[in-house]
């Protein structure tokens, strides 16, 4: 099974920050990345697909880079709105989503 | 509007059996491919179960195999996630979500239920 590892768990900064996560597969996982925003008591949100694609809908201080085994979110300018939790998930062989960061205000 | 909307539900004893089901609404539900996915009090999203477009496929995260069962009814245009013999570590929240496939970009989770709450608990 591929294991997905994110970090931070967790990390705080403030409003207009640049922040970057980041995903590691445990085997290559070509581009099959996707990135998930969720806030408390509601459903995840599809940000990023396929590494780099962002989703409809979703603001452009939003992107996704890497392959392969490493991958990173970068979130430019941080909005009040973008304090939640984030998760990757790869759909090379069935499905794992990493264990979560937390972005919270500092 | 894609409408998906769990229910079943509950607290059961362990080693008890639940029914989860999941009702879709707004789009064409026989070619999506369908999944659960869980998350327990305060931790993270666990995915436990895919199943194909015509049901032919199923797969499953290894600490359920054996005792879930995806199925799903096209004419129904229904999900349905059959959970025997629970465990307390499968207390959580049980979300029915569609997968979007492309050939250029494999699939992610496009739409997500809103969840229904399972406790198994004595």
């Amino acid at each position: 099974d591929i294991q997905m590892t994110q970090s931070p768990s967790s990390l705080s900064t403030s409003v207009g920050d640049r922040v970057t996560i980041t995903c590691r597969a445990s085997q290559s996982i070509s581009r099959y990345l996707n990135w998930y925003q969720q806030k408390p008591g509601k459903a995840p949100k599809l940000l990023i697909y396929a590494a780099s694609n962002l989703q409809s809908g979703v603001p452009s201080r939003f992107s996704g880079s890497g392959s392969g085994t490493d991958f990173t979110l970068t979130i430019t300018s941080l909005q009040p709105e973008d304090f939640a939790t984030y998760y990757c998930q790869q759909s090379y062989s069935s499905r794992t989503f990493g264990q979560g960061t937390k972005v919270e205000i500092k | 509007e894609v409408q998906l909307v769990e229910s079943g539900g509950g607290l059961v004893q362990p080693g008890g059996s639940l029914r989860l089901s999941c009702a879709a609404s707004g789009f064409t539900f026989n070619i999506y491919e369908m999944n659960w996915v869980r998350q327990a009090p305060g931790k993270g999203l666990e995915w436990v179960s895919y199943i194909s477009t015509s049901g032919s496929t199923v797969l499953y995260t290894d600490s359920v195999k054996g005792r879930f069962t995806i199925s799903r009814d096209n004419a129904k245009n229904s999900l349905y996630l059959q959970m025997n013999s629970l465990r307390a570590e499968d207390t959580a929240v049980y979300y029915c979500a569609r997968d979007y496939r492309s050939q250029e970009f494999g699939t992610r989770i496009d739409y997500w239920g809103q969840g229904a709450l399972v406790t198994v608990s004595s």
